[in-house]
């Protein structure tokens, strides 16, 4: 089966880094995405990877390990807007988006 | 219209009735979806259709339909809702290449009672 996993929830201190992890085990491999849904809203795109490495966006940056199946969202200078769920999602070997159940990210001051 | 536009915003329905959600987007993309998303679970994909006049199924497909007579409408229907229908239904376009995001409508919230 295909399944992708992050931790449920986490929490951080304003103005501090966090690592989101994912790990999936999907057939084929097509790209992995990171969204960002704040509560009650829809899903807005922050990343996409597809080679191994890292991406930077800002304060934003995701990392790819195809072999190992792993992903990481890493938020920096965390602002109390960054309070969301935050998903992660692989495209398969059919170009279809399997999704995680993603992880709620609780900011304190 | 800008972006993406699903109706109603929420809507309690009775079980047993009929329910069509709408949804359309003004971005010309190839690609819609139609995902629920339950607490605790990640998205799960309903029906697809990769360009207008061509639909298919998703991984939790039973008790739904969908049409694609043209590029921007992809309403879903319920023929006869059941109260695990209850969800939050998202309905998403993509230009439909591999190495681009979907953009998802403000959602639909069914309370099947």
């Amino acid at each position: 089966g295909q399944n992708i996993d992050q931790p449920t929830e986490m929490t951080a201190t304003e103005g501090a880094i966090v690592q989101i992890n994912c790990t999936y085990q999907t057939s084929g491999f097509n790209g992995l995405f990171w969204y960002q849904q704040h509560a009650g809203e829809a899903p807005t795109f922050l990343s996409y990877n597809v080679l191994d490495g890292l991406e930077e966006k800002g304060r934003f940056s995701s990392f790819l390990s195809r072999s190992k199946g792993y992903s990481y969202l890493l938020l920096k200078e965390l602002q109390m807007k960054d309070s969301a769920s935050y998903l992660c999602a692989v495209r398969d070997s059919n170009y279809q988006l399997i999704w995680g159940a993603g992880t709620k990210l609780i900011i304190k001051p | 219209i800008a972006g993406i536009t699903q109706a109603p915003t929420s809507q309690i329905l009775a079980a047993g009735r009929r329910m069509t959600l709408r949804c359309t987007q003004d971005m010309r993309h190839n690609a819609m979806y139609w995902y629920r998303q339950d607490l605790g679970l990640g998205l799960r994909l309903i029906h697809y259709s990769n360009t207008a006049g061509t639909t298919g199924k998703g991984e939790v497909p039973d008790g739904y339909s969908v049409s694609r007579a043209n590029t921007d409408d992809f309403p879903l229907t319920l023929a006869s809702a059941v109260p695990s229908q209850t969800s939050v239904y998202f309905c998403a376009s993509s230009t439909g290449t591999e190495n681009t995001e979907a953009f998802f409508g403000q959602g639909t919230r069914l309370t099947v009672v």
